[in-house]
């Protein structure tokens, strides 16, 4: 089954805890995404990336770090985590054809909480 | 640069009535728009998109868009609402094109609620 895997489904940690996200897909896309949701604002995008060992910042890049040294895995890192990253946060990839068709696939999201 | 504005944060309709979600982009490049749906507690599921073809769009459960350059629109419809409709819906608009890298700007999102 075609399938964006995120862990774990729900987080709480304190101020500082460094943490990570694992994000895994299945379907050999090259673009991977991280995007937090927060009521109101809708989905805004973390970091993205094209391919392996490439990256840029979305629209929120502030507090998060991002790698991908494999095509499979995005994971996404809070050095030092703050209240203020308290949200839902979802991982999707996606592909793009020739004629820049694009689709993104979503995991099931990761409820982080930080006290 | 794009973006995404969906007029009413909260929609309710009746079972049975017509459902109107309304969703109006801007982007400085010839778009793809999609619709998601999001269900309490579980992740975004594609409902349809838009992608330079057909200006009428049918999805799954039922939905349809259109997209109207003109009117830099595409709103979602629904002949007639079903208690299972109930969830939070989502506009979103990518990059045609090959530098899109699977960016997609969102709206703020709608939730539909459905009364008996």
């Amino acid at each position: 089954e075609a399938q964006v895997t995120q862990n774990p489904r729900y987080l709480i940690t304190v101020t500082g805890k460094k943490l990570t996200v694992t994000c895994s897909q299945n379907m050999n896309h090259e673009y991977m995404s991280w995007y937090r949701q927060d009521p109101g604002l809708g989905l805004r995008q973390i970091y993205y990336s094209m391919n392996v060992e490439v990256t840029d910042k979305g629209d929120v890049p502030e507090g998060y770090k991002v790698s991908r040294k494999e095509k499979r895995n995005f994971p996404l890192i809070l050095e030092s985590p703050s209240p203020n990253q308290t949200s839902l946060y979802f991982c999707a990839s996606s592909f793009n054809d020739a004629g820049g068709n694009t689709e993104a696939f979503f995991g099931q999201g990761t409820r982080l909480t930080v006290v | 640069a794009q973006s995404v504005t969906q007029l009413g944060s909260h929609v309710s309709v009746s079972e049975g009535a017509l459902v109107l979600l309304r969703c109006n982009y801007s982007s400085s490049v010839p778009p793809y728009l999609f619709w998601y749906v999001q269900y309490p507690n579980q992740g975004l599921q594609l409902l349809l998109k838009y992608t330079s073809a057909a200006t009428l769009v049918k999805g799954i459960n039922g939905f349809e868009a259109e997209f109207k350059k003109s009117e830099t629109s595409f709103h979602l419809t629904k002949p007639s609402a079903h208690m299972s409709d109930a969830a939070e819906y989502f506009c979103a608009v990518g990059r045609a094109g090959g530098t899109s890298y699977g960016k997609l700007t969102f709206g703020q999102g709608t939730i539909l609620t459905v009364h008996p």
